[in-house]
């Protein structure tokens, strides 16, 4: 039984055009993280939340935002998505946040024409 | 920086063969934890060794730290096709909650 979703896998954008991309879990996790990962890289955390807590990296662009409406959902938001922003976004839960085993869901991929 | 490095970063070899993969980090940690990546995929955890543990073992999978070095490695034996994907490993910064720094990974082929 899938654990954690990622909506859609593969999801095309055009640069500029705002984009969603949806998180959700069955395991009643506190926290979740969204992950980019570029091309043989490793992932870089973007931002976690920790039940509605809100945690923004230092480094990431104002062009990422998030939003975690109940437990189950996360999604991420990409304002004005450039071809730079064309990745792998993986979404991961926790339990708790020290010392727990992140689990990850399949991720989507973006492309941004 | 807080971020592993891992080496080799590409393994080849052959079916049946072991494969050792390392991974080195900056300053201290709580817990460092190994996770595997089939292409284009998410991540599946493996292992998670703390800092006052010197050796985990898993199945097939067996995994060293060495807080003085600041090292870990990784080591599968008997390796089979299907263990083919990248390999990385994470540390979690002691000062900051939540925050897993992954290394660059290493991708291992296994050759049928």
């Amino acid at each position: 039984d899938a654990m954690v979703i990622q909506n859609p896998r593969y999801q095309v954008t055009q640069f500029g055009k705002p984009v969603t991309l949806s998180c959700s879990q069955t395991l009643n996790h506190n926290v979740m993280y969204w992950y980019q990962q570029k091309s043989s890289q490793a992932p870089k955390l973007l931002f976690h939340y920790y039940d509605k807590d809100f945690n923004n990296e230092a480094d990431t662009p104002d062009n990422f935002q998030s939003r975690r409406p109940n437990t189950s959902f996360c999604f991420l938001d990409i304002r004005s998505p450039g071809l730079g922003d064309a990745a792998m976004y993986l979404c991961a839960t926790s339990r708790d946040l020290a010392e727990e085993t992140q689990y990850f869901g399949p991720g989507t991929r973006l492309l941004v024409l | 920086s807080q971020q592993g490095e891992e080496d080799p970063q590409a393994l080849s070899i052959q079916e049946g063969e072991n494969a050792t993969m390392n991974c080195s980090y900056k300053t201290s940690i709580n817990n460092l934890q190994w996770y595997r990546q089939n292409s284009g995929r998410g991540l599946v955890h493996l292992i998670l060794i703390r800092s006052n543990e010197r050796e985990k073992h898993s199945g097939r999978l067996r995994v060293t730290l060495d807080t003085s070095k600041k090292s870990s490695s990784l080591l599968i034996t008997a390796s089979r096709a299907a263990d083919t994907a990248s390999y990385f490993c994470a540390t979690e910064d002691p000062l900051y909650a939540g925050k897993s720094t992954f290394g660059d990974g290493t991708t291992l082929t296994v050759k049928p």
